[in-house]
């Protein structure tokens, strides 16, 4: 069965630092995988997706994230966090003919000041 | 990116009553869009995929007779939750699918009292 697995329930990080975001999936065949952010109480804003080629993505608000297909990893980077950058964060694949979307239980990523 | 509008961002209503809620994909035709539900720190959990033109697919567990769901257009969607008690207060989400990419409204926080 096709599923998301984000490893960090919640993560702090000092503003400025680097972060990483892990997410491993399980699906039979080339996934479709996407990062979304949600702010509290808001929808869900697409950070990146990978569809084919390039394994390594580049999203918005300088995130970027790298497909593993021998890890079955989709890990979210960016190298200097900025403070509005707390939110929960969410991995997914798509699926299936109607490409429903399999959600990780998200991270929650607190920054420092 | 293309845009997904829910409306209302916020309702309060009386246990007993019903409510009802619209997704619209504003500047594109979506033939599948999909409702979510949101407990508080908790990840999506799809409830139905709705098809323009024909009946949505309920997942299991989410009672069709409770949760209506209408796909009348391209364009437009509708949950309506009937007979609303305390316990389906939450925040529903909607998706509407262009190509093999998802995009979200903004939320419906629901509050039953």
């Amino acid at each position: 069965a096709q599923s998301v697995t984000q490893p960090d329930i919640h993560i702090t990080v000092s503003e400025g630092a680097s972060l990483e975001l892990r997410c491993n999936y399980s699906y039979g065949a080339t996934p479709y995988l996407f990062w979304y952010v949600q702010s509290p109480g808001q929808g869900l804003q697409l950070l990146l997706k990978y569809f084919s080629g390039d394994t390594l993505v580049q999203g918005i608000k300088g995130f970027e994230a790298e497909f593993k297909r021998s890890q079955s990893s989709f890990n979210l980077r960016k190298p200097s966090v900025h403070w509005s950058d707390a939110a929960e964060y969410f991995c997914a694949v798509a699926a299936g003919n109607n490409r429903k979307l399999i959600w990780g239980l998200g991270t929650s990523l607190a920054v420092n000041p | 990116g293309a845009v997904v509008s829910q409306h209302p961002s916020r309702v309060i209503c009386k246990s007993g009553t019903s409510v009802k809620i619209e997704c619209r994909s504003l500047d594109f035709q979506a033939t599948t869009m999909f409702w979510y539900r949101q407990f508080p720190k908790q990840s999506l959990m799809l409830m139905a995929t709705s098809n323009e033109g024909s009946k949505a697919t309920y997942e299991q567990g989410v009672e069709k007779d409770k949760f209506l769901i209408n796909h009348a257009s391209l364009t437009l969607s509708t949950l309506t939750v009937t007979s609303a008690h305390p316990e389906d207060s939450s925040f529903y989400i909607c998706s509407a699918r262009a190509g093999a990419e998802a995009f979200f409204g903004q939320g419906t926080r629901l509050t039953v009292v």
